[in-house]
């Protein structure tokens, strides 16, 4: 039973290149959630969807941070342009949820480690 | 004040001790507290998560104690072994409507000697 895919696992990139990341939640769930996670703040949320619809934005960095979910199956995190302060492990996860709260139980993919130089 | 405040940051125990990991929060409309464990290169996976209206639960070797007037809660492992070796997150959700996300501790780094 595959779990959320998460792409690409790494990424290298030079400051101001656009950087896509790229998640498959598990099939089935209809939430999905993006977080980053650093060493300084911890794991932080950017954004979620319920039901393909983007809830709450309000984690998102700024406007060089964009996210789309354009079917159940797909979801994508864009910056651009990069800096490097944007380095960081960035997390997809998936949960269902049941009249509109979701279960609690988040499953997270591997993650997509990004480098900005 | 959705915070949830996590300590400690790191921690480091002997083979069959029990580490215990502190969480506190200010926001009384949470009302689900799970407890994550990530191993190094993977994501987060659900460990055990507790409910305000019961003081504590015990799934194999973690248990949780909740102590809802103090508003903290926290991880115990008995009998550690080296392979729970892992960051630790705490984490919170909100109350009411919505499919809101978990609120996160920053995390414990746990580190079981042989």
């Amino acid at each position: 039973d595959a779990g959320v895919i998460q792409s690409p696992r790494h990424e290298v990139t030079e400051m101001g290149q656009e950087v896509t990341l790229r998640c498959k939640p598990i099939s089935g769930h209809n939430s999905l959630f993006w977080y980053r996670q650093t060493m300084m703040r911890g794991l932080e949320l950017l954004i979620y969807f319920n039901n393909n619809v983007p809830i709450d934005d309000s984690g998102m960095p700024e406007d060089r941070f964009s996210a789309k979910m354009p079917n159940a199956s797909f979801s994508t995190l864009k910056i651009q342009p990069s800096e490097p302060r944007d380095s960081a492990v960035y997390f997809c996860a998936s949960s269902l949820s049941r009249g509109g709260r979701n279960t609690g139980e988040l499953f997270f993919g591997e993650g997509s480690r990004l480098t900005v130089l | 004040q959705q915070q949830v405040k996590q300590s400690p940051q790191s921690l480091i125990v002997q083979k069959g001790g029990i580490p215990i990991i502190n969480c506190a929060y200010e926001n009384t409309a949470f009302d689900y507290f799970p407890w994550y464990q990530q191993f190094p290169g993977k994501g987060p996976a659900l460990l055990i998560a507790i409910r305000p209206d019961v003081s504590e639960k015990k799934e194999g070797r973690f248990t949780i104690s909740f102590n809802k007037s103090a508003k903290q809660f926290s991880l115990h492992i008995m009998d550690s072994q080296p392979g729970d070796s892992a960051t630790y997150f705490c984490a919170a959700r909100l109350s009411g409507g919505g499919a809101d996300g978990l609120t996160f501790g920053k995390g414990t780094h746990l580190i079981i000697q042989p």
